[in-house]
């Protein structure tokens, strides 16, 4: 079935770059999406890849997309102290209407 | 826009109390979603509808749980009786289905709720 799976946890010093990755198993998958989860809040689209591209990037953020090991991941450049979130990933099929499968999320904390 | 717009934000109850949690979606948008969000199992969809119509509702937990859509401007999410593993934060999120590129779905800021 459909399933997407991530790290529950990610520790990065202030400065460092991050790296959450995913990996997701269904192949139809069109669209991969990464949201942001800041404290008391809804999540929010971060992100999102169109399948047939393997990279974007878009100021601090870059997203890589190995469709061949269904594998997903958000890097964050410089990261800072307003980053510190919970980052979700996320698929959705044209098959599926809107619906869209989460991960669990990663939960970003920044050191000093 | 306002947003997706849940209430209450807080909803602090006890075990075997009706509990009703309400979400008006951004206008326009034709799907709406549940979710419910604990630390051990992350975000679960519970629900949705497309058009006011429940399109899949296999999230949904137990009997316990009812969701309705009367009309394209609000929804309701009903807990009947509530127990203490019904503790959580609840999402609603709205999308517009056909964007052509991709779907977003806007989430609303939540309801904490705490059966004691």
């Amino acid at each position: 079935g459909e399933d997407v799976e991530q790290s529950l946890f990610l520790s990065v010093r202030e400065g460092d770059s991050s790296v959450i990755n995913c990996t997701y198993t269904d192949s139809s998958s069109t669209y991969l999406y990464w949201y942001k989860q800041e404290p008391g809040a809804g999540l929010q689209l971060l992100t999102y890849i169109f399948s047939n591209m393997d990279m974007k990037q878009d100021q601090r953020l870059t997203v890589l997309l190995n469709k061949k090991d269904k594998h997903l991941s958000l890097r964050i450049a410089d990261t800072q102290t307003g980053d510190s979130a919970i980052y979700f990933c996320a698929e959705s099929t044209p098959n599926r209407d809107d619906k869209i499968i989460f991960g669990k999320g990663t939960r970003l904390h920044i050191l000093p | 826009d306002a947003g997706v717009i849940q209430s209450p934000r807080h909803e602090v109850t006890e075990m075997g109390q009706e509990v009703t949690l309400r979400c008006k979606p951004i206008s326009g948008h034709n799907s709406l979603f549940w979710y419910r969000q604990t630390m051990m199992r992350g975000l679960e969809l519970l629900i949705y509808f497309n058009n006011n119509v429940p399109i899949d509702d296999s999230g949904m937990p137990e009997d316990r749980f009812s969701a309705k859509m009367p009309n394209a401007s609000f929804s309701t999410l009903k807990i009947q009786p509530s127990e203490p593993r019904d503790s959580a934060v609840y999402f609603c999120a709205s999308s517009l289905e056909g964007q052509g590129i991709y779907n977003e779905q806007f989430f609303g800021p939540g309801t904490r709720l705490t059966v004691l």
